[in-house]
């Protein structure tokens, strides 16, 4: 079992839609999570970071972590054909050093 | 400030060859992470350098290796291709390498093993 999972989708909807994504974990030791967003040919770029449990809002984008489920999400309200893009969950421990662990991303399709 | 740059952009090896990655982090950043991108497996982390040392290796044989230079610039190597290597490699920088720190991504190499 992978120590984080994430539906590869493709996911496809039309703009103006609420996009949900989501992962689960397995390694309770991890602290920080992070919601990357990747376009074609493009290497990843941070769009959400949060630390611990709870919300974390930032214009269209909302990122929640319940650590008790060992889930986190991220919602895309009023989705654009812009977002269209491979979404990657990441994670990491407090242990020292910097070793990050990415699911597989979700390939969305936002139609306009 | 300019962005994290890769080298080159393309490879194409055949079974058994070597081949070694350059990566350039953002100036002053002195944190250097490789990670090994395939459609199946996602983003695996290969190993991390910080001022010219390893600070922690994911699980990948010991064919993958790197290293970090006085200027934090790094190199990926990777020894007897397999048909399995092939893949989007990319680095990232951070300042400090630290948890909490944002790392930035390079648009990666993408190696083609034939």
């Amino acid at each position: 079992q992978k120590e984080v999972e994430q539906d590869p989708g493709p996911l496809s909807v039309p703009e103006g839609a609420i996009v949900s994504l989501n992962c689960t974990y397995s390694n309770s030791a991890f602290q920080y999570f992070m919601w990357y967003r990747q376009y074609s040919r493009k290497g990843p770029e941070l769009l959400m970071y949060t630390y611990s449990s709870g919300n974390k809002e930032d214009g269209r984008f909302t990122a929640q972590v319940d650590k008790s489920s060992k889930y986190i999400s991220l919602f895309i309200r009023d989705s654009q054909p812009s977002d269209s893009a491979t979404y990657l969950c990441a994670m990491s421990d407090d242990t020292g050093g910097f070793k990050t662990i990415f699911g597989a991303g979700t390939r969305l399709f936002v139609k306009a | 400030k300019a962005g994290v740059t890769q080298t080159p952009r393309y490879l194409i090896k055949t079974r058994g060859q070597q081949v070694t990655l350059s990566c350039s982090p953002i100036s002053g950043h002195r944190s250097v992470s490789w990670y090994q991108q395939t459609p199946g497996q996602g983003l695996q982390f290969l190993f991390e350098y910080f001022s010219e040392t390893q600070r922690n290796k994911g699980n990948f044989p010991g064919r993958f290796s790197g290293r970090q230079f006085s200027n934090s610039r790094s190199e990926m190597n990777v020894s007897t291709l397999e048909l399995g290597d092939s893949a989007l490699y990319l680095c990232a920088s951070s300042l400090r390498g630290t948890v909490g720190n944002e790392q930035f991504f390079g648009p990666g190499t993408r190696l083609t093993v034939l």
